[in-house]
């Protein structure tokens, strides 16, 4: 169990242009989730995966927003056209579903600056 | 909608000094509750959960009560250690399905030797 991992860790990008950053879940875990956390403040939910699904999204989540999970496994989070508002820590993670006992495993966060 | 309120930092204690951390919350139905905790340059950790009314959670020391009467979740250690400096976040989540976690907006948790 090599737990969540993130790529990049970080990236700094001008204003307008596209990011993509990726997650790992640990293997076999069936949901991934992504959130955004800005200096201060507490993470808050984006969007989630079952397997290859997205099952639902925030408000939070622009149109200039897009996530997949194409098989199942690896996740990617692409952030078109991106604003200064944009810059945070984009964390994700992992869980088995388990019901009320599930427990969700965090990576280490990718944190994205937009100058 | 479903909100956490945490006790506002940052704390800074001394070493073997008893801590509280307060944490309420608004929710529908009967959520599951959670204390994160986050190292300096790491990722977020549980720390410990309940799922029910009257739960105790417990870990490493760190103990909270789910109290469904005070819609309270306070985080609690008897003697704090240097190593316990760190971010800590309460959170709640759905009973049950996917765990669309809502989280307070963190306390900073500082401990002098």
């Amino acid at each position: 169990d090599t737990g969540v991992s993130q790529n990049p860790r970080h990236k700094i990008t001008k204003r307008g242009q596209n990011v993509t950053f990726r997650c790992d879940p640990i293997s076999e875990h069936n949901r991934l989730y992504w959130y955004r956390q800005t200096l201060g403040q507490g993470p808050e939910f984006l969007t989630y995966f079952q397997n290859e699904a997205q099952l639902e999204k925030s408000r939070l989540l622009s149109d200039r927003f897009s996530a997949e999970r194409p098989k199942g496994s690896f996740s990617t989070l692409e952030i078109q056209r991106t604003e200064q508002g944009d810059s945070a820590m984009y964390l994700c993670a992992s869980s088995a579903n388990r019901g009320a006992q599930e427990t969700q495993y965090f990576g280490p966060g990718t944190r994205l600056l937009v100058l | 909608g479903n909100s956490v309120t945490q006790m506002e930092g940052p704390v800074t204690l001394s070493e073997e000094a008893f801590l509280t951390i307060n944490c309420t919350y608004t929710a529908t139905g009967y959520p599951s509750l959670f204390w994160y905790v986050q190292y300096p340059g790491e990722g977020l950790q549980l720390l410990l959960k309940a799922t029910k009314a009257d739960d105790k959670g417990s870990n490493k020391g760190f103990e909270a009560t789910y109290r469904k009467e005070t819609t309270s979740f306070h985080l609690e250690k008897g003697s704090v250690q240097v190593s316990d400096s760190a971010v800590y976040f309460c959170a709640l989540g759905r009973f049950q399905g996917a765990q669309k976690l809502v989280f307070g907006q963190g306390t900073r948790l500082t401990i002098n030797p």
